[in-house]
């Protein structure tokens, strides 16, 4: 069974353009959630989506966007990037109506020059 | 904001048991405690989690006190690959739908040494 997983894995772009991460979750789960963590500091929730829906969101600008399929796969999209937005993107997926563990993917490295 | 307080970085001796406290004075009573450890580099990985009672698995044991206002996680016998940050986060029940999101705090770096 693959957990979760995160493409691509490292990422450079260009202050000022358009990134998209993705995520698949673990096999039986529906709900995905996105974190940013910059370098020495712990991970930041950005969002979380269930039945394709933005469910929670964190403090992040509308620049950060995304969305969930039916799959239950989702994208994170993160437009005008600044130099700011370099930082491990990480994806993280549960079952929905049990609490129990998020899984956590390996995360995007994300560079903006 | 995390609702938790952690020691930025503990020292432990390799073959010991790992003693990683956590205050959570605020916790409320539909909130449960969870570990997350992260090794550099890498995404986190789930530890343990509990709501009131002491809880034991295959990778650690956590404890909580009666009054929920602190915890402690217990690696028993920690190895030099258990050198990581590790996360303690207060986490709310959603029974109606998705869970509740984490919110990681700084953690404490964990080094064992041989």
């Amino acid at each position: 069974d693959a957990g979760v997983t995160q493409s691509p894995t490292h990422l450079i772009k260009t202050r000022g353009q358009q990134v998209t991460l993705r995520c698949s979750p673990k096999s039986g789960h529906d709900t995905v959630s996105w974190y940013q963590q910059a370098l020495g500091q712990g991970p930041q929730f950005i969002f979380q989506y269930y039945e394709e829906e933005e469910r929670q969101r964190g403090n992040f600008p509308d620049r950060f966007s995304g969305h969930q399929f039916p799959n239950y796969s989702s994208e994170l999209n993160v437009n005008a990037l600044l130099l700011g937005d370099s930082a491990l993107y990480l994806c993280a997926s549960a079952p929905g109506r049990r609490h129990t563990e998020a899984f956590f993917g390996q995360g995007t490295r994300l560079t903006v020059v | 904001d995390a609702k938790t307080t952690q020691p930025p970085s503990m020292d432990c001796a390799e073959g010991r048991a790992a003693n990683l406290p956590c205050n959570h004075s605020t916790i409320s009573g539909n909130e449960y405690v969870y570990w997350y450890r992260q090794i550099h580099s890498q995404g986190p990985q789930y530890i343990i989690h509990g709501l009131k009672n002491n809880e034991t698995n295959e990778m650690a044991s956590l404890i909580i006190t009666e009054d929920r206002k602190s915890s402690t996680l217990i690696l028993p016998h920690a190895t030099l690959r258990d050198t990581a940050v590790y996360y303690c986060i207060v986490r709310y029940m959603n029974y109606g739908g998705s869970q509740g999101n984490l919110i990681f705090g700084k953690g404490t770096k964990l080094s064992v040494k041989p």
